[in-house]
């Protein structure tokens, strides 16, 4: 029972590329969040679902999208990066509002 | 827009004393006071929540205490060891359910 998984763990980008970062959950929740943590600010939400094809907008969407197309994955994508994105991103996963949400071991993006 | 703010952002006690960390919030409909602890590297791990209903949780040497009168709520550890060290994120539910959360606290246990 893996929890919630993150891939990749470490990624170096250049100004302008694209990416999608993966997360894959397998504990049937409904939930899944995208959080990116820079020091000194905590966790601030990007983007979640409530479930498979929903979608939504958290605290700092801009310059991120994602999609929930099956259930035990949510994808994080990034179009254009920019070097204010370097960040750790966590993926976490709950089974409703007002349960724990599970993270996972979190992606360390760095764009030059 | 709402918020949540966690003080102190560091503190260092000496092992077997206790320790507070203190978090208010802004949104009078917040239900849920989830705590994280997360480890150097690692991913942030839940140690205790607390809904509104109550005023006081505890389990082993942690406790959290919830005033929504003052909208506050805190975490207490008892008998601090060297493993405690670690950043501890207090977080509050938005209506709709989204968590905020606090900016952390750095513990550091000496012994």
């Amino acid at each position: 029972n893996a929890g919630v998984t993150q891939t990749p763990k470490f990624r170096v980008l250049k100004t302008g590329q694209s990416m999608t970062l993966l997360c894959a959950q397998d504990m049937n929740h409904e939930y899944m969040y995208w959080y990116r943590q820079d020091p000194g600010m905590g966790l601030r939400l990007i983007h979640y679902s409530v479930g498979e094809g929903t979608t939504a907008k958290g605290e700092v969407p801009d310059g991120y999208n994602v999609s929930r197309l099956k259930k035990q994955n949510f994808l994080l994508g990034l179009e254009s990066a920019a070097p204010s994105q370097t960040s750790v991103y966590f993926c976490a996963s709950s089974g409703a509002w007002h349960q724990p949400q599970h993270f996972g071991d979190g992606t360390r993006l760095s764009i030059l | 827009g709402e918020n949540v703010e966690q003080h102190p952002s560091t503190l260092s006690v000496q092992e077997g004393d206790s320790a507070v960390i203190k978090c208010t919030y802004s949104d009078s409909a917040s239900n849920y006071f989830p705590w994280y602890k997360q480890e150097l590297g690692k991913r942030p791990q839940l140690i205790i929540d607390i809904r509104s209903n109550v005023g006081e949780k505890k389990d082993q040497r942690i406790a959290v205490t919830l005033n929504k009168t003052a909208k506050h709520f805190s975490l207490h550890i008892t008998e601090t060891q060297p493993e405690d060290s670690a950043v501890y994120f207090c977080a509050a539910d938005l209506q709709g359910g989204k968590l905020i959360f606090g900016q952390g606290t750095e513990l550091s246990v000496k012994p």
